[in-house]
């Protein structure tokens, strides 16, 4: 069964400099994996993807993802974090080879970005 | 372009209610549909999913149910409330080939 794991509740930066949230997972064959950012009380947006191809992924709002198939990892990173990345952060998968429409998503982690 | 719509925004029941939460998306045909549980603002828990009409797949077996009685309409109901069914409620969309979910804005259930 596909899962994944996140395995920090929060993460505290001050702004300007570099962020990492951190993801792992496991499927039974190549993985689809997806980040994807929630503002208090709404719905969640997307922000990158990883399907196949260059390792580094990059996305919405100057962040990027690398995917490490060795570490089974997809670590969320940004070069100089601002005060408005502040928000919860979900890391997702999907298991192409097993249903063709579950998409998981791990527990969350909260950003938090000190001026 | 794309829609996708769910209401109410926020919902209060009381316990033993029954319950009825509409998703419907626009500008699409024949979406993957998705209801998601966030508790306590933290991890999303998939609760069904749908790949066509009638077509539901359930992942926790719980108190609650799902239909799509339509191509792009997902309604998650309740016979009978629980306190632990108080939650945030999100539906979702995807194309076939799932390379992103679109989310909708989330129903805030409290079930008293």
């Amino acid at each position: 069964a596909q899962s994944v794991a996140q395995p920090e509740d929060q993460v505290n930066v001050a702004e300007g400099n570099p962020l990492t949230v951190k993801c792992t997972y496991s499927v039974s064959g190549n993985p689809y994996l997806f980040w994807y950012v929630q503002y208090p009380n709404r719905g969640l947006q997307f922000l990158l993807k990883y399907i196949t191809g260059d390792n580094l992924v990059k996305g919405s709002y100057g962040f990027e993802a690398e995917f490490n198939k060795s570490q089974t990892s997809f670590h969320l990173k940004k070069p100089s974090a601002l005060v408005s990345d502040s928000a919860l952060y979900f890391c997702a998968v999907r298991d192409p080879y097993s249903s063709a429409s579950k998409i998981i998503f791990g527990s969350g982690t909260r950003l938090s970005i000190r001026p | 372009s794309q829609t996708i719509h769910q209401w109410p925004a926020t919902l209060v029941q009381p316990v033993g209610s029954p319950l009825s939460l509409e998703c419907t998306v626009e500008g699409t045909s024949n979406p993957n549909l998705y209801w998601y549980r966030q508790a306590a603002g933290r991890g999303l828990q998939l609760l069904f999913y749908s790949v066509g009409i009638g077509q539901i797949s359930s992942e926790v077996p719980q108190n609650l149910s799902a239909s799509r009685p339509q191509d792009r309409q997902f309604i998650l109901s309740s016979k009978k409330l629980l306190l632990s069914d108080s939650g945030f409620y999100l539906c979702a969309w995807g194309g076939q080939t799932n390379e992103k979910l679109f989310f909708g804005s989330g129903t805030q259930l409290s079930v008293l």
